[in-house]
């Protein structure tokens, strides 16, 4: 696609819901990256993937917290029994190379989580 | 490990005057170090970024910042800046990792 897509743009869900977050990244590109952004705490990484695999995960806040990707495309992040404290923009990147300079990431307009 | 700290929260600026948004990093390793750009309800757009070469880099809309290795920063300057530049200004570094490490922000407000 010509962006990095993200869905929903909005999520307004009850306190111990699931919740499933869907990034669909440029196409070709192997790097794949989440992010939470949240007032009082910037924006904070979560994951990393290189193809289908999270070499990195060290972000992850609990083990509320997962993600995977399928196809090398598609990822998911998944939150459950969501608390208020999840509330944030979850913003997701992806990147044409796997290495430092990978991170020359590619922005989607995030999903706005609200956990009431 | 690496850190990145954006002194200014908040920086208002009058049409045309020309800016500064600071920015230092701390890293054990060589670091690449990139500004992003983030308006109202939209993802982050790259400014620019420092790889390599020059310590003197140029980016969109005018912007561009210089790379001091010895001061470990990186700061943002406009020399006239518009009403449309307003938005929130995120400083970045990686280095060995794959990720990006970003500062706190710096909401920029261009005044009429």
């Amino acid at each position: 696609g010509a962006g990095v897509s993200q869905s929903p743009s909005n999520k307004v869900t009850e306190k111990g819901k699931d919740v499933e977050l869907r990034c669909d990244p440029i196409s070709g590109h192997t790097a794949l990256y989440w992010y939470r952004q949240s007032l009082g705490q910037g924006l904070e990484f979560l994951i990393y993937f290189q193809g289908n695999s999270a070499p990195d995960k060290s972000g992850l806040p609990s083990d509320r917290f997962s993600a995977e990707r399928t196809g090398g495309s598609v990822s998911t992040l998944t939150i459950q029994r969501t608390q208020q404290e999840d509330s944030a923009v979850y913003l997701c990147a992806s990147s044409s190379r796997d290495s430092p300079l990978g991170t020359e990431a590619f922005f989607g307009q995030g999903t706005r989580l609200t956990v009431v | 490990a690496q850190s990145v700290t954006q002194l200014d929260s908040q920086v208002p600026v009058f049409e045309e005057a020309p800016v500064e948004l600071r920015c230092n990093y701390s890293s054990s390793v060589s670091v690449y170090l990139f500004w992003y750009v983030q308006y109202p309800n939209q993802g982050l757009q790259l400014l620019l970024k420092y790889l390599s070469g020059s310590t003197l880099v140029k980016g969109i809309n005018g912007f561009e910042a210089e790379f001091n290795k010895s001061q470990t920063s990186f700061h943002l300057r406009k020399p006239s800046v518009h009403i449309s530049d307003t938005a929130e200004y995120f400083c970045a570094v990686s280095g060995s990792a794959r990720q990006l490490t970003f500062g706190s922000g710096t909401q920029l407000t261009v005044l009429p």
